[in-house]
């Protein structure tokens, strides 16, 4: 069964940095490609960031380039984000997301890690 | 970046009937389209890719139609258990772009 577990969110003030992680299980992580999704509350979705499955390639939502930085461990099952420079627009759920085998589209979602920011 | 487009924001069918949810694209993504299902406090679920092919698992009353630049979601016989948000994302391109959504409303 595929399992994605993300930690690492809370309350943070404008400016600051925090870093997610997703622990995956239930597949082949080191090969799969994987992705952040995020939501504001009681908003629609934002794909957030893209990683292949060497690291080989990342890639960014525009409105985070510059800001945020996905990373992976394929040796610990881990994907993580790391953000800084936090906005209070960056206020959402973010989902590790792992995509289907035929790419493109996102077939299994984490529970979500909730990021506030507010001073 | 290709802009997602859905229709009605809302939607109230009652138990046991029909319910067309639709979906457009600004520039055509082909049939690399998605569906997902979120329930209130649940992360969404993948319903359909590639326009009309259901997930594993997804019940037979959700279909997928359309290509290009329009598609539709149909729930054939609603149940109480399909009061949800709906959204269709696009794969064609990226970055990977999803509608504003069309919430599920059982009357």
């Amino acid at each position: 069964e595929v399992q994605l577990v993300e930690s690492g969110g809370g309350l943070v003030q404008p400016g600051r940095s925090l870093r997610l992680s997703c622990a995956a299980s239930g597949f082949p992580f080191d090969e799969c490609a994987m992705h952040w999704v995020r939501q504001a509350p009681g908003k629609g979705l934002e794909w957030v960031s893209g990683i292949s499955l060497n690291s080989g390639s990342i890639a960014y939502a525009d409105s985070v380039k510059g800001r945020f930085t996905m990373s992976r461990d394929n040796a610990k099952n881990s994907l993580y984000l790391q953000v800084n420079n936090l906005r209070t627009e960056d206020t959402a759920f973010y989902y590790c997301v792992k995509p289907g085998d035929e790419g493109g589209f996102f077939e299994y979602w984490g529970q979500g890690a909730l990021v506030t920011v507010s001073s | 970046e290709i802009v997602m487009t859905q229709s009605p924001a809302t939607l109230s069918v009652s138990p046991g009937e029909r319910a067309t949810l639709s979906c457009r694209a600004s520039q055509s993504v082909g049939s690399k389209l998605a569906w997902y299902q979120q329930k209130p406090g649940q992360a969404p679920r993948l319903l359909i890719y590639g326009a009309s092919t259901r997930a594993t698992g997804i019940p037979a009353r959700f279909s997928g139609s359309g290509s290009g630049t329009d598609f539709t979601l149909t729930i054939s016989s609603l149940q109480s258990e399909d009061l949800a948000a709906y959204y269709c994302q696009q794969y064609n391109s990226w970055p990977r772009t999803f509608g504003q959504g069309t919430k599920v409303e059982i009357k």
